[in-house]
């Protein structure tokens, strides 16, 4: 298996802009997670899906932000606008469902607002 | 609201010692923990999982133990090299929406 696939790897815009990161998870999982992680506050859960519906979203930082899992091998999660405090990595990992399960993270989009 | 800490926040040994990796958590209403690994510019890799029922797993130079009832874990390391110079991040498994928290991580260096 490929494992967590997200797309751009690297993502330079100007404020104001949007921007929209993609993840595939690994087939067969149900759960998919976005984190973000910077230095001052580490890694934080933005929102998680299980079957494709939204959970909980009560880590999305602003209506600025906003997510999406239209199937269940695809989720974008989208900046609309892009803030320079937006800047950080931004992570997808998915499971093979909610609940004590190993969590497998992909390589993540470094997201840099200038 | 579960908070996870991991002191110190860097740490450097010499090649070949053996090390612990501390972890602690406010809610000992865990699922389970798990112990990842980041190497720069990169994603997490999960190095073990521990179940709740659990006390410890491993997975060749690495223990990790589970403490519920104090909110600890440690990962030891056997045998250090530097090829394990990396993050540590260690994340709990908590409530109903099942979320992981995780510390901030420790970031390890061993020198040659």
């Amino acid at each position: 298996d490929a494992g967590v696939i997200q797309s751009p790897r690297h993502e330079v815009t100007e404020m104001g802009q949007e921007v929209t990161l993609r993840c595939k998870p690994i087939s067969g999982h149900n759960s998919l997670f976005w984190y973000r992680q910077t230095m001052m506050r580490g890694l934080e859960l933005l929102i998680y899906f299980n079957n494709n519906v939204p959970i909980d979203d009560s880590g999305m930082p602003e209506d600025r932000f906003s997510a999406k899992m239209p199937n269940a091998s695809f989720s974008t999660l989208k900046i609309q606008p892009s803030e320079p405090r937006d800047s950080a990595v931004y992570f997808c990992a998915s499971s093979l469902t909610t609940g004590s399960y190993e969590q497998y993270f992909g390589p993540g989009t470094r997201l840099t607002v200038t | 609201k579960q908070e996870v800490t991991q002191i110190p926040a860097a740490l450097s040994v010499p090649e070949g010692e053996n090390l612990v990796l501390n972890c602690s958590f406010t809610d000992s209403a865990i699922y389970n923990l798990q112990w990842f690994r980041q190497d720069p510019g990169k994603g997490l890799t999960s190095l073990l999982l521990i179940q709740s029922s659990q006390r410890e797993q491993t997975s060749g130079r690495l223990n990790a133990s589970l403490d519920k009832s104090s909110g600890r874990s440690t990962l030891y390391i056997a045998a250090s090299q530097p090829g394990d110079s990396a993050t540590y991040l260690c994340a709990v498994y908590t409530g109903a929406n099942s979320k992981l928290t995780f510390g901030k991580g420790i970031t390890l260096s061993v020198r040659p």
